[in-house]
């Protein structure tokens, strides 16, 4: 497709399981962002990739979290022994410049919504 | 402190009528950019507007137009003669030239849920 592709769209965790969610950004797009989304709340950045190598991870909340681009396109973030605070939207982004343009338009994939329960 | 602050978490207007939707902005930087985004209920955020800090110049799209003073830090967003398929939540967001959130990387505010009902 022509835009960014996330999945699965939802999914149902127990709490301890590890979790693992896809992104397959834009065809080209060098760079990739992922951002966590609480309910009623505003994205917040999780981590950043430049092509295959994160540049970014200073926004994951704790080394449960883990997240790879190993050939510069479809990117996975993994979270481990997963716990109830982590329930949120995950979203991805795609964008065509690299780090340092300042220009920031991003495009978002429709997100993953994790339940831990 | 928060950098992107949105004060209205939900507005209700009835259609045809104007709203707008405030948003001020922190940061030391004096290159950045501001944006717009809309999130529909399907989830996927919509890039609506980009402007960056030299240029003060209100854009209007459409029935749509932003407001950006610098002098107050606002980006305020209007829309005119709104519609049903407007409501949606919107996104008010900074990107600042070495932020920590990766170069390119935006921080949001908390969003404005904005209902236009029949």
């Amino acid at each position: 497709g022509a835009g960014v592709s996330q999945s699965p769209r939802y999914k149902v965790a127990k709490r301890g399981q590890d979790v693992a969610l896809r992104c397959d950004p834009i065809s080209g797009h060098v760079s990739l962002f992922w951002y966590q989304q609480a309910l009623g709340q505003g994205p917040e950045f999780l981590t950043y990739f430049q092509n295959e190598a994160q540049l970014d991870k200073s926004g994951l909340p704790s080394d449960r979290f883990f997240a790879e681009r190993p050939e510069g396109s479809v990117s996975t973030l993994k979270i481990q022994r997963t716990q109830q605070e982590d329930s949120a939207v995950y979203l991805c982004a795609s964008s065509p410049r690299t780090s340092g343009s300042g220009t920031g338009e991003l495009f978002f994939g429709e997100g993953s919504r994790l339940t831990v329960l | 402190a928060q950098k992107v602050t949105q004060a209205q978490t939900e507005i209700s207007v009835v259609e045809k009528e104007d709203v707008t939707l405030d948003c001020v902005y922190e940061t030391r930087d004096t290159t950045y950019y501001l944006f717009w985004y809309k999130q529909p209920p399907s989830g996927e955020l919509v890039f609506l507007i980009r402007r960056n800090s030299f240029d003060e110049q209100n854009e209007i799209s459409g029935r749509y137009s932003w407001n950006f003073q610098k002098s107050t830090s606002s980006f305020n967003f209007t829309i005119t003669a709104s519609q049903v398929v407007d409501s949606a939540v919107y996104f008010c967001a900074l990107s600042e030239t070495f932020s920590g959130g990766g170069a390119d990387g935006l921080t949001f505010g908390k969003g404005t849920h904005l209902i236009i009902q029949p």
